[in-house]
């Protein structure tokens, strides 16, 4: 079955910890997204691969680093300058030029220790 | 200016009720417009998408109104599967497929 797979469903950092979180698809898609959602809000993006080796920052990139080094695979890094990192992250993928819908992964639940 | 409003809710109603969201953007050379639903604690999942002719799957109705800038969803003979979160996306166009995501509107159907 094509999908996009996330992992861990739950990940807990300690303070000054940097994590990653996974995300990989055999969706066949060139552009994957990451994004942050907290608590009564919306997505927020984060990072934005549009093809391999190549990505832009969103809206929140401060505190978060990504590689693309595969069509298959986007990790997000979670990083020590990341304050309040707390949320529900959302990892996604589309197929630029349409159709333009997004398919998201099951997500990954961060909560700080 | 928010660049996709919605209506926060809660919408409490009881099953069989019809019910209305409506979500407004700012970019009025916006070219894409989808419906996501969202369970708690899931992602979103596509709902429908909202083409100018307007579109209707089953118990759903979606619509867009270019003059004034907004798209509705319409359900019908609502159930209590539907209770969930309703978001709103746009995409800009002019070649940017990035999407807009409302803060959606959430949906309570009660027996």
């Amino acid at each position: 079955d094509g999908g996009i797979t996330q992992s861990p469903k739950y990940l807990f950092r300690k303070e000054g910890q940097n994590v990653t979180l996974s995300c990989e698809q055999n969706l066949n898609h060139d552009a994957m997204y990451w994004y942050r959602q907290d608590p009564g809000q919306g997505l927020r993006l984060i990072y934005y691969s549009q093809i391999v080796n190549d990505f832009q920052k969103g809206d929140i990139a401060e505190g978060y680093s990504v590689s693309r080094e595969k069509k298959e695979s986007f990790p997000l890094t979670v990083t020590s300058a990341q304050k309040n990192p707390t949320a529900f992250y959302l990892c996604a993928s589309q197929m630029p030029g349409g159709p333009e819908t997004q398919y998201f992964g099951p997500g990954t639940r961060l909560l700080v220790l | 200016r928010k660049e996709v409003e919605q209506d926060p809710g809660p919408f409490n109603v009881p099953e069989g009720a019809t019910v209305a969201f409506n979500c407004t953007y700012s970019n009025s050379a916006s070219q894409s417009f989808f419906w996501y639903r969202q369970d708690c604690r899931k992602e979103p999942k596509l709902l429908m998408s909202v083409y100018s002719s307007g579109n209707e799957d089953g118990r759903f109705t979606a619509q867009l109104n270019r003059a004034s800038q907004y798209i509705s969803l319409l359900i019908r003979d609502s159930k209590l599967s539907d209770s969930a979160t309703y978001l709103c996306v746009v995409t800009p166009g002019g070649g940017s497929y990035i999407p807009t995501f409302g803060r959606g509107t959430s949906l309570i159907v009660h027996p």
